[in-house]
Order: structure tokens, then C-alpha cells, then sequence
């Protein structure tokens, strides 16, 4: 079965561009979650989704959206970047959510300038 | 709000040596508790996920045990292996009625010297 993909791996933006980021599940995963990874803050939540419908979102402004496909895919989207905004964005899907097993992608790298 | 926390921060072991990871909660009341490794600019694959009524899991050299009373959870690895270098990371689902979302540690970056 194939793990977690994520496109594209890596991505250089510069200030007030967006950018949007693809995350395919696993095969028969409804749940997909996203994650910003950076060195000062680790990991930390952005958004879930499960059957196109979004049931929790992390503490981050409104510049961060996402959606989820009917066959399970996700895209976030990172509106007038900043230089903050440098981060590995991971994905990770499971069955139902949260209280199983979660499989993560590879990471997109993000790098703004 | 859960908060989770790793020590020691950092470890660097020679090979063959046993060695445990500590994980702690603040919040006990949890669904499960996974554990994870992160290889350098990748992504994190999942060792173990311990169930909130167990006390133990195995998994090869690896075995994670789960005291919820205390808010702990450590990770032995025995016999450790240079190949073990890695980040890991525990992470908790977040308690209340919304069990959508991680909340992870900053992790513990493992070193094994050959």
C-alpha cells in the first residue's frame, strides 16, 4: 500500500506570494492532518479534516486554510507569506483520526525570503 | 490546555548500549499516547502507540510503557544500533471532546556512536 505523499517536497517563496501545498493519504484513510514543524516551536497543529469537513483548527491566522477532496485528498494554503512562515509542513492520514495511528509524508520544505 | 514535555532534550550513547527516553503529560486524561522517529528533513514514522488501558508495548527493541497516573511514558530501546540515530517524538491526542489533533514534545535527538 502506498504511505503518505506530499507535493511538491520543496518550495521557495519570497514575502506576500501564496502558496499551496497537496497531501494524497493513504488508500482508505478519511482522516488528514496538517502540521507546520519548525526548529523553535517543534510541531504543531494547523487543521483536520475528514470527509471534506473540517473539525478542528490550531491557533493560526487566517492567512493558513485548507480543504479535503471527496477522495480524501488535502490542500493547505498559505495566503501573503512571511518570513515566518519557513517551516517543514507535514501531513499525516489515518482511518478516523486522532486515536490511531498516524502516518505522516515526507514534508514539503517551505523556505520563504 | 495538554502539554507534553521530553527529556533529556538531547543524548548521545555508544552502540550497544540500553537506553530509555522519558515522555510526560500534563493532562492524564488520554486516549493513547504514540511514539514517533524522525530522521533528519523527514517525515515521522510511527513506532508505537500505546492505548490509555495498557501498560505496556513492544515492538523488536523497542518497548513503551505508560503510567497515566503519573502523566509519563518512557521509551526503552535495547541494544542500541548507530542506525537508531534519529528525533524522537511522543505525542498525545488532545483531551476534551475534540480528539482531532496532537499535541507533541520537542522531542529527543538520539545519537549512537559506532
Amino acid at each position: 500500500k502506498a504511505g503518505v505523499t506530499q507535493t511538491p517536497r520543496y518550495l521557495i517563496k519570497t514575502r506576500g506570494q501564496q502558496v499551496t501545498l497537496s497531501c494524497s493519504p493513504i488508500s482508505g484513510h478519511r482522516s488528514v492532518s496538517w502540521y507546520q514543524q519548525t526548529p523553535g516551536q517543534g510541531l504543531q497543529f494547523l487543521f483536520e479534516y475528514f470527509s471534506e469537513t473540517q473539525r478542528n483548527k490550531g491557533n493560526f491566522p487566517g492567512r493558513f486554510s485548507g480543504r479535503q477532496f471527496s477522495n480524501s485528498r488535502s490542500e493547505m494554503n498559505v495566503s501573503t507569506l512571511e518570513l515566518g512562515d519557513s517551516a517543514l509542513y507535514l501531513c499525516a492520514s489515518s482511518l478516523l483520526g486522532s486515536q490511531e495511528t498516524q502516518y505522516f509524508g515526507p514534508g514539503t520544505r517551505l523556505l520563504v525570503l | 490546555k495538554q502539554e507534553v514535555t521530553q527529556i533529556p532534550a538531547a543524548l548521545s550513547v555508544p552502540e550497544g548500549e540500553n537506553l530509555v527516553l522519558n515522555c510526560s503529560f500534563t493532562d492524564s486524561a488520554i486516549y493513547n499516547l504514540q511514539w514517533f522517529r524522525q530522521d533528519p528533513g523527514k517525515g515521522l514514522t510511527s513506532l508505537l502507540l500505546i492505548q490509555s488501558s495498557q501498560r505496556e508495548q513492544t515492538s523488536g527493541r523497542l518497548n513503551a510503557s505508560l503510567d497515566k497516573s503519573s502523566g509519563r511514558s518512557t521509551l526503552y530501546i535495547a541494544a542500541s544500533q548507530p542506525g537508531d540515530s534519529a528525533t524522537y517524538l511522543c505525542a498525545v491526542p488532545e483531551s476534551g471532546g475534540s480528539n482531532y489533533k496532537l499535541t507533541f514534545g520537542k522531542g529527543t535527538l538520539l545519537t549512537v556512536n559506532p
